[in-house]
C-alpha cells in the first residue's frame, strides 16, 4: 500500500516568488492536512480538506492557501515569499475528517533566499 | 488555546537504560493525545492514540499513559534503532488540527 506523496521533496525559492507543493493521499484516505515544521516552532497546523473543501484552518497569514481535488489530492500554495516561510511543509492524510490517526508523508523542504 | 509541553527537549541514554519523555497538555475537551516518532528526513510515525486518563497502551518497548494533565512515554530497555525525536500532540474540542509540542530527542548509544 503506497503512502502519502509528496512532492517536490526539496526546492529554493527566492523572496516575493510562489511555491506550490503537491500532496496524493493514500488510497481511499479523503482528508488531506497540512502542516509547517520549523525548529523554532516545531509542527503548527496550516489547514485541513476533506471531500474538496477547507474543514479547517490554523493562524497563519492568507498568503497560504490550499485546496483538494475530487481524487483526494492537494495542493498548497504560498505567495510573496518571505525568509521566514522555510521549513519542512508536511502532508498528512486519514480516512475521515477530523480523524485521529494521521499518516504523514516525508515533507517538502522549502528554503527561501 | 491549546498547548503542549514535552520535557526534556533531548535525552541521552545508554543501551538498555530505561527512561520516560513526559508531555504536559493543557486543552479544552481532550479528543485525543497522540505520540508520533520522527526519524531524520521523514515524517512523523504514527505511535499511540489515548484518550482519557489512566488509560495505557504498548508497543514494544515502549508504553504510553495518561493523566488529566499530563502524559508520559515509557522506554524500557531500549536499543539503538529507538534514537528518534519524539513527538506528542493533542486534538482539542476545537476544530484546528492537532497541537503538537516540540519533541523530545532521544539518543540510545551502543
Amino acid at each position: 500500500k503506497a503512502g502519502v506523496t509528496q512532492t517536490p521533496r526539496y526546492l529554493i525559492k527566492t523572496r516575493g516568488q510562489q511555491v506550490t507543493l503537491s500532496c496524493s493521499p493514500i488510497s481511499g484516505h479523503r482528508s488531506v492536512s497540512w502542516y509547517q515544521q520549523t525548529p523554532g516552532q516545531g509542527l503548527q497546523f496550516l489547514f485541513e480538506y476533506f471531500s474538496e473543501t477547507q474543514r479547517n484552518k490554523g493562524n497563519f497569514p492568507g498568503r497560504f492557501s490550499g485546496r483538494q481535488f475530487s481524487n483526494s489530492r492537494s495542493e498548497m500554495n504560498v505567495s510573496t515569499l518571505e525568509l521566514g516561510d522555510s521549513a519542512l511543509y508536511l502532508c498528512a492524510s486519514s480516512l475521515g475528517a477530523g480523524a485521529n490517526v494521521l499518516t504523514f508523508g516525508a515533507g517538502s523542504r522549502l528554503t527561501v533566499l | 488555546e491549546d498547548q503542549v509541553t514535552q520535557s526534556p527537549e533531548a535525552l541521552r541514554l545508554q543501551e538498555g537504560e530505561s527512561s520516560s519523555l513526559n508531555c504536559s497538555y493543557t486543552v479544552s475537551g481532550l479528543r485525543g493525545l497522540f505520540w508520533y516518532r520522527q526519524d531524520p528526513g521523514k515524517g512523523p510515525e504514527f505511535l499511540f492514540t489515548l484518550y482519557s486518563a489512566g488509560e495505557e497502551k504498548e508497543k514494544e518497548r515502549l508504553k504510553a499513559t495518561l493523566t488529566k494533565k499530563e502524559s508520559f512515554l515509557h522506554i524500557t530497555a531500549p536499543k539503538p534503532e529507538d534514537s528518534a525525536t519524539y513527538l506528542c500532540a493533542v486534538r482539542g474540542g476545537g476544530a484546528d488540527g492537532l497541537t503538537f509540542g516540540k519533541g523530545t530527542h532521544l539518543i540510545i548509544q551502543p
